[in-house]
Order: C-alpha cells, then sequence, then structure tokens
C-alpha cells in the first residue's frame, strides 16, 4: 500500500543552524512529492514539489529538497533556520488511483535561540 | 498563487445541531475538493473527494449521512456536519486542486470545530 512516512516526530534545532527532515515514500509509479508546513491553528502551505526533472527542487523560504529514487526518499533541507521556521512539516505523495494526498505523520519543528 | 478560503475558521456548536463549513476557490476553477480531519498532534485524515457535480467519494469508515458534502459549482465546496456531538470536535481543513494544474493542491486555512 502506499504511504508516507516521517520517522522524526520533533526536531529541536538552534537558530542559524542547518535543517534535514527526512520522509520516505512507498509508492510503486513514479510519485508527486509535496511538503507542506502547518503553523498551529492554520491550514498547509505549500513549500515545494517534485513531479520530474531536476530531482533537487527549491522552494519557498530557503527551502529545499532532494528526490532519491534509489532510497525512495524526499528530505527537506534548509542551510540556515530562523525562528519563524518552527512549525509542523508534512510530507506527501499523490496517489494517482484514487487521485489522493497521502500525507507522513508530521514533524514538529523546534528552533531554539 | 492560488487562494482557497474556508469559512468560518472557527464555530462552537451545541451538541445535536449541524454546522456547515464553507470551502471557495477563490481565483481558480477547481473540479475536485478535499476534505479532511486533523486531530490534535496528528496528521490529516482524508474524509472524502468532493467531485463537481457529482456525489462524494467517502473514505472508508467515513460516515456519508452525518458528513454530507455538496460541491455545486467549481468554486465551492460544503461539508456539513449533522447531528453535531463532542466527539466531531476537530480540526477541518479543505484542499481544492486546480483543474488547470492537475496533482497541485492549495489548502483552506482550516475550520476549529468544537461541540459543546
Amino acid at each position: 500500500a502506499q504511504s508516507v512516512t516521517q520517522p522524526d516526530i520533533h526536531i529541536t534545532v538552534s537558530e542559524g543552524a542547518s535543517l534535514e527532515l527526512r520522509c520516505n515514500y512507498s509508492y510503486g509509479a513514479t510519485p508527486y512529492l509535496f511538503w507542506y508546513v502547518q503553523s498551529p491553528g492554520q491550514g498547509l502551505q505549500l513549500l515545494l514539489k517534485y513531479f520530474s526533472g531536476d530531482t533537487l527542487v527549491q522552494g519557498i523560504k530557503g527551502f529545499e529538497a532532494e528526490f532519491k529514487r534509489s532510497q525512495s526518499s524526499f528530505n527537506l533541507r534548509k542551510p540556515s533556520v530562523h525562528w519563524s521556521d518552527a512549525a509542523e512539516y508534512f510530507c506527501a505523495v499523490y496517489m494517482e488511483y484514487g487521485n489522493k494526498l497521502v500525507f507522513g505523520a508530521g514533524t514538529i519543528l523546534r528552533v531554539k535561540s | 498563487g492560488a487562494v482557497v478560503s474556508q469559512h468560518p475558521s472557527w464555530v462552537i456548536c451545541k451538541s445535536g445541531t449541524s454546522v456547515k463549513i464553507e470551502c471557495r476557490s477563490l481565483d481558480f476553477q477547481a473540479t475536485t475538493m478535499f476534505w479532511y480531519r486533523q486531530f490534535p498532534k496528528q496528521s490529516l485524515m482524508l474524509m472524502a473527494t468532493s467531485n463537481e457535480g457529482s456525489k462524494a467519494t467517502y473514505e472508508q469508515g467515513v460516515e456519508k449521512d452525518k458528513f454530507l458534502i455538496n460541491h455545486a459549482s467549481l468554486t465551492l465546496s460544503t461539508l456539513t456536519v449533522t447531528s453535531a456531538h463532542p466527539e466531531d470536535s476537530s480540526f477541518y481543513i479543505c484542499s481544492a486542486r486546480d483543474s488547470g494544474k492537475n496533482t497541485e493542491a492549495f489548502f483552506g486555512q482550516g475550520t476549529r470545530l468544537t461541540v459543546v
């Protein structure tokens, strides 16, 4: 069955430090992959997406993600975290069968000063 | 970017009453909209897929008679929680897929429903 795994429930990083949030997926075909961010009590904002082409994709707010087919991964990275990046991050894969997004469990990012 | 407006942002209702939540795509047409439910500190759970002009497709375990979905136009879908009970209290989020952009979906800001 198609699934998305985010192994880290919580991550704490210092402001200015680099960040990597992990995402692994299980999907038989070429995946369409997304990263979303959610602030408390808010909806989801799309950070970036991968459909095809260059496996390193750039998103908003200085985020990037790299698609690695051999590892079934789509990890999110940022070279220098800001306090305003504290939020919950969701990885998602689009399932053509069923025409829907499947979300990972989410990773809560805390930024310490 | 595409904007999805969800209304209301929060609502408190008495047990046994019904609540309607609206989801509008403001600057694009959406043949497909999705309704999610999110429990505290958990991920989004897809409840149903709403297709304009046809019946919604509900996920397994979601009561279609309790969660009524209407998608009467290309820019509006509504979710009505009927005979609400305290266990229906949750955060409900809609998303809409831009008909011209296939897989990309945009999310509303969510509705916090509290049933007392």
